[in-house]
């Protein structure tokens, strides 16, 4: 069965370092991958994008990389703030689907 | 931008009672539509989604039902609730297609007695 794994672990980073969250799958081949924020309490918010044609997708702080040899995504925060503390969450999805599966996300700390 | 409604914020239920849960989506029409559960600590549970009005998929077998009487409304219900329903449940949309953003809800933090 298709199958999504990221660090359970929390990650805690110093401010101003740059976290690196992970994303692995099995047993499919997305052709598209989504990243998303979720605050305690909250509702998840999209954050980016990317296609398996695109290896690598930037916004501001934000970078997301797509490797479907390694059947993997990274994610990374570049000078990280600790507004940035939440748990992330990515989405890799198949061509023809309407379904999102996500992963059960990473919990990353920002200490000032 | 779409605006997604939840109601109530937070309920608390005994075991045995039915549960109605009302999303309404403000910002486009012909939305995909999603409800999702998520058990303290852990991730998104698919539960159903839909891309038109009648139209219901179901992902995981269970005691609950949804329903899409409007274009932009999506309800979760069940008959009788277990200890095992509680959650926070989110609702979610995307615009028609595949492949879109998703749009979530504030959430519904619902604790079955």
């Amino acid at each position: 069965s298709q199958k999504i794994e990221q660090n359970s672990e929390a990650l805690n980073i110093q401010e101003g370092k740059t976290a690196t969250l992970t994303c692995n799958y099995t047993n499919y081949s997305p052709a598209y991958l989504q990243w998303y924020r979720q605050d305690p309490g909250r509702g998840p918010v999209f954050l980016l994008l990317i296609r398996e044609n695109e290896k690598e997708k930037r916004k501001e702080r934000l970078k997301v990389t797509f490797d479907t040899t390694l059947k993997q995504s990274l994610f990374h925060i570049t000078a990280s703030q600790p507004a940035d503390s939440a748990t992330y969450l990515c989405a890799p999805f198949t061509s023809g689907t309407y379904k999102y599966i996500f992963g059960t996300g990473t919990r990353l700390k920002v200490l000032a | 931008s779409q605006t997604i409604h939840q109601w109530p914020a937070t309920l608390v239920q005994p075991v045995g009672s039915p549960l109605s849960l009302e999303c309404t989506v403000e910002g486009t029409s012909n939305p995909n539509l999603y409800w999702y559960r998520q058990a303290a600590g852990r991730g998104l549970q698919l539960l159903f989604y839909s891309v038109g009005i009648g139209q219901i998929s179901s992902e995981v077998p269970q005691n609950l039902s949804a329903s899409r009487p409007q274009d932009r409304q999506f309800i979760l219900s069940s008959k009788k609730l277990l200890l095992s329903d509680s959650g926070f449940y989110l609702c979610a949309a995307s615009l028609a297609g595949r492949y879109n953003e998703q749009f979530f809800g504030p959430g519904t933090r619902l604790t079955v007695l």
